[in-house]
């Protein structure tokens, strides 16, 4: 069965530092990647995908990740960070094909950016 | 109305009521799901409809029914919940196929006193 390990559950960081947030899965087939970001009181909103072809993958408000088969991660990254990036980040990989979308979703990482 | 919608937003309930949440999305999609999400745990997928067939049970205690009338409703009924089923249940869409993202609903949080 496929799962996600986000290994840090809280990542405190100076505003206009970088920021990497690791993610590390484990399948034996073909996955695809997400990453999705919830604000305090909101859903869930995808801040990028990995399906196919290039490894590094662009997102949306500066973020980026890349996809790396050998170590089978995929860190999300951002070179400045502000205030308003203080969110939970969950990264997730699909489960299957077939007709439906089935996710399988990390524990979560906090990100807390401070002035 | 745009994207996926969740009412209430918020809830409190006894052990002993009976409630809804209720889940709508515009965006024209073909399957829907209800996750629960508990704190310091990884969001836990409740249940799948896929053109309002139920596709996924994921071993969801009976106290929690589902309903999908259509494509574009989904309810969660509700009944002699214990507290730890207080969490955020959200609500998501997608058009199915497994490369394409799930829209997410803000959720409703929920009390079981």
């Amino acid at each position: 069965a496929q799962s996600v390990t986000q290994l840090d559950s809280q990542v405190p960081v100076f505003e206009e530092a970088p920021v990497e947030l690791r993610c590390n899965y484990s399948s034996s087939v073909s996955v695809y990647l997400f990453w999705y970001v919830q604000y305090p009181n909101q859903g869930l909103q995808l801040l990028l995908k990995y399906l196919s072809g290039s490894t590094l993958v662009k997102g949306i408000n500066g973020f980026e990740a890349e996809f790396n088969k050998s170590q089978t991660s995929f860190h999300l990254r951002k070179p400045s960070v502000h205030i308003s990036d203080t969110a939970e980040y969950f990264c997730a990989v699909s489960d299957g094909g077939g007709a439906t979308n089935k996710l399988i979703f990390g524990t979560g990482t906090l990100l807390a950016v401070q002035p | 109305e745009t994207g996926v919608t969740q009412t209430p937003r918020h809830l409190v309930m006894g052990m002993t009521n009976k409630k809804s949440l209720k889940c709508e999305q515009h965006l024209g999609h073909n399957a829907m799901y209800w996750y629960k999400q508990s704190a310091k745990k990884p969001l836990e997928l409740m249940f799948v409809y896929n053109f309002k067939e139920q596709t996924e049970n994921n071993s969801v205690p009976s106290r929690f029914s589902p309903e999908c009338p259509n494509s574009s409703h989904l309810f969660l009924h509700l009944h002699t919940l214990q507290p730890e089923d207080s969490a955020l249940y959200l609500c998501a869409s997608s058009q199915g196929e497994v490369r394409n993202e799930q829209f997410f609903g803000p959720g409703t949080r929920l009390t079981v006193l």
